[in-house]
């Protein structure tokens, strides 16, 4: 079945710099490619999502890209700041599921 | 417009006990799903619901059993609670596929 494969697993970066997170994905009909934060204690929440159409999607300080020849994607921080600190989960889906396939998570720390 | 509204926020259970988590949504979403978290880790799919009268199961169903009788409410039991049950419960839902989750802001359960 579908598998997505997240990392790092734990990134660590100085406020102010960019922050880089990639998953994989398995399935070649996935169309679709959420992101989610997740802050501590609280439920994850859609920040960007991009799909097969698109190569690449910006949002202020956050971008994603996606490269479906490799099938990976990538979730681009820029300017990190304090409250960017949070568990990053990327997914995927293709039309024929009615679930996404998440990956394990990223937790981004920004150190000051 | 409440989004999805999870109750209760937390509980306490005995080995043993049953009990009912509720799923609300007021968007008119046609899917909805039941993951758990345990502390750390990522999301787990529990069971799921492609519309109403609907249900299917997930990465981890044994132990629990869902129902969806009207298509705003989908409802998580536990027959017989286990300390491994022990875990943060969200709900989420979705109009379509190829659409991002709302999620709930969980429910805290504790099994001793």
């Amino acid at each position: 079945g579908e598998n997505v494969e997240q990392h790092p697993s734990t990134l660590s970066v100085q406020e102010g710099d960019s922050a880089v997170i990639k998953c994989t994905y398995s399935d070649s009909a996935s169309n679709y490619f959420p992101w989610y934060k997740q802050e501590l204690g609280k439920r994850p929440q859609l920040i960007i999502d991009i799909r097969s159409n698109v190569g690449e999607k910006k949002d202020q300080r956050i971008a994603v890209t996606l490269n479906k020849t490799a099938k990976h994607f990538s979730l681009h921080i820029t300017e990190t700041q304090p409250e960017d600190s949070a568990v990053y989960f990327c997914a995927a889906s293709a039309w024929s599921n009615y679930q996404l396939i998440w990956g394990a998570g990223t937790k981004l720390i920004i150190k000051p | 417009n409440a989004g999805v509204t999870q109750t209760p926020k937390f509980r306490v259970l005995k080995t043993g006990q049953s009990m009912t988590l509720l799923c609300a949504q007021d968007m008119n979403h046609e899917y909805m799903y039941w993951y758990r978290q345990d502390p750390g880790m990522g999301l787990r799919l529990i069971h799921y619901s492609v519309g109403e009268g609907t249900t299917a199961k997930g990465e981890v169903p044994d132990g629990y059993n869902v129902s969806r009788l009207k298509k705003q409410n989908f409802l998580l039991g536990l027959e017989s609670a286990a300390p491994s049950q022990t875990s943060v419960y969200f709900c989420a839902s979705r109009p379509d596929r190829g659409i991002g989750y709302t999620f709930g802001s969980g429910t805290r359960l504790t099994v001793v």
